[in-house]
């Protein structure tokens, strides 16, 4: 079975603190994706972030970043400097190989940086 | 291109009425899901097709809950005769890639049924 934890529920925060997210997840497929989504306020569902079983290597992009651990199995997301922009249900998610793109999803984080 | 779209935005419905959700995937996507979101469920998949042809139809509640897709550019998903506990945020997503491809999703459906 696959599964996807998010253990946070809410995170709040204040403006430029760093907060990260954590996700932790569990397949027993060799090659699998994992995801993270951010759902803002307006309810629309972003894409962030992809990454392979195979590639472990850590990736930035301006003020995200995330830490991929096999080892651990987690697949965790840190926004640095956070802004009030940045308040959003953020959601970690895993597709197996073979399962053409179906994504299981964990519960959400839901994220608050307040000014 | 613009997207996926997905039609109504919002829709509210008496209890036992049918409803209608569409869906248009990005144009060249052979995938295209059914989710639902709930508070206590959180994220969940109904139904996904691969060209056309359903997939995997296990996460359909029940009977009351029907999708199609007649072509590469449109699918709907039927409740009938729908419930209060249908009340739910439906949301189409479409990807191009059988491995692990970033799917786009539409901006969803808030259905309430009363």
């Amino acid at each position: 079975a696959q599964k996807v934890t998010q253990a946070q529920t809410e995170i709040s925060v204040v403006e430029k603190e760093d907060v990260t997210l954590d996700c932790v997840y569990e397949t027993r497929d060799t090659t699998y994706y994992l995801f993270w989504y951010k759902q803002p306020p307006s309810g629309e569902l972003v894409f962030l972030i992809r990454r392979n079983s195979f590639d472990e290597q850590n990736e930035i992009s301006g003020r995200y970043s995330w830490n991929f651990q096999k080892s651990t199995s987690s697949f965790n997301f840190t926004i640095t400097a956070s802004q009030v922009v940045d308040s959003a249900v953020y959601f970690c998610a895993l597709s197996a190989y073979n399962q053409g793109g179906k994504l299981i999803f964990g519960q959400g984080t839901e994220l608050s940086v307040k000014p | 291109d613009a997207g996926v779209i997905q039609s109504p935005r919002h829709e509210v419905t008496e209890m036992g009425q049918e409803v209608t959700l569409r869906c248009k995937p990005i144009s060249g996507h052979d995938y295209l899901f059914w989710y639902r979101q709930t508070m206590m469920r959180g994220l969940e998949l109904l139904i996904y097709f691969n060209n056309n042809v359903p997939i995997d139809d296990s996460g359909m509640p029940e009977d009351r809950f029907s999708a199609k897709m007649p072509n590469a550019s449109f699918s709907t998903l039927k409740i009938q005769p729908s419930e209060p506990r249908d009340s739910a945020v439906y949301f189409c997503a479409s990807t191009k890639e059988r491995q692990g491809g970033e799917a786009f999703f539409g901006q969803g459906t808030r259905l309430t049924v009363v």
